[in-house]
């Protein structure tokens, strides 16, 4: 199993521009979680999902952020206008239940400049 | 409400000292509690777990028991390399919640 794969590992891109940030989960696992992580803040839920189903996106900062999962393999976050306080590592995670913890990405490093 | 507290860093030791992070949780019910690890540049990886009272986790020379009586569930390792410079979360789940972590103890050893 490769485990969670994220991509792109590393994003620099200009302040205004749309970024989108990929995640494949473990096959079978049925949940899926976002996460951001900065120095100020630490580890912050952004939003998970159930059955591809989103549960809880009260994490979200703002309408400038938005996730989804079109099918059980395949999640998206995407910033659209981006802007420099969003720079941080996003993690994507996934789990097949509570109990059994959460499988971590290696994260995406975003820089807005 | 449900939380997660786990000693603040950075913890700072000589190789082949003794590790002790100190992790105390609340909640309702019985939750099953986590170490993670993050070595830099990487995402957490699952340390260790236990799903209930006075089980106790260990892999890689690390150690946690499940305290029921104090709420705890601190980390421990007996002798510490330079390898396991890394930050340490500690979490738990409760029912269908996404999982709790603590803010993440920084662990650096020094030769």
């Amino acid at each position: 199993d490769a485990g969670v794969i994220q991509s792109p590992r590393h994003e620099v891109t200009e302040m205004g521009q749309e970024v989108t940030l990929r995640c494949k989960p473990i096959s079978g696992h049925n949940s899926l979680f976002w996460y951001r992580q900065t120095m100020m803040r630490g580890l912050e839920l952004l939003i998970y999902f159930n059955n591809n189903v989103p549960i809880d996106d009260s994490g979200m900062p703002e309408d400038r952020f938005s996730a989804k999962m079109p099918n059980a393999s395949f999640s998206t976050l995407k910033i659209q206008p981006s802007e420099p306080r969003d720079s941080a590592v996003y993690f994507c995670a996934s789990s097949f239940g509570q109990g059994y913890g959460y499988t971590f990405g290696s994260g995406t490093r975003l820089t807005v400049v | 409400g449900n939380s997660v507290t786990q000693m603040e860093g950075p913890v700072t030791l000589s190789e082949e000292a003794f590790l002790t992070i100190n992790c105390t949780y609340t909640a309702t019910g019985y939750p099953s509690l986590f170490w993670y690890v993050q070595y830099p540049g990487e995402g957490l990886q699952l340390l260790l777990k236990a799903t209930k009272a006075d089980d106790k986790g260990s892999n890689k020379g690390f150690e946690a028991t499940y305290r029921k009586e104090t709420t705890s569930f601190h980390l421990e390792k007996g002798s510490v390399q330079v390898s396991d410079s890394a930050v340490y979360f500690c979490a738990r789940a409760a029912g269908n919640t996404p999982l709790v972590f603590g803010k993440g103890t920084r662990l650096s050893v020094i030769a």
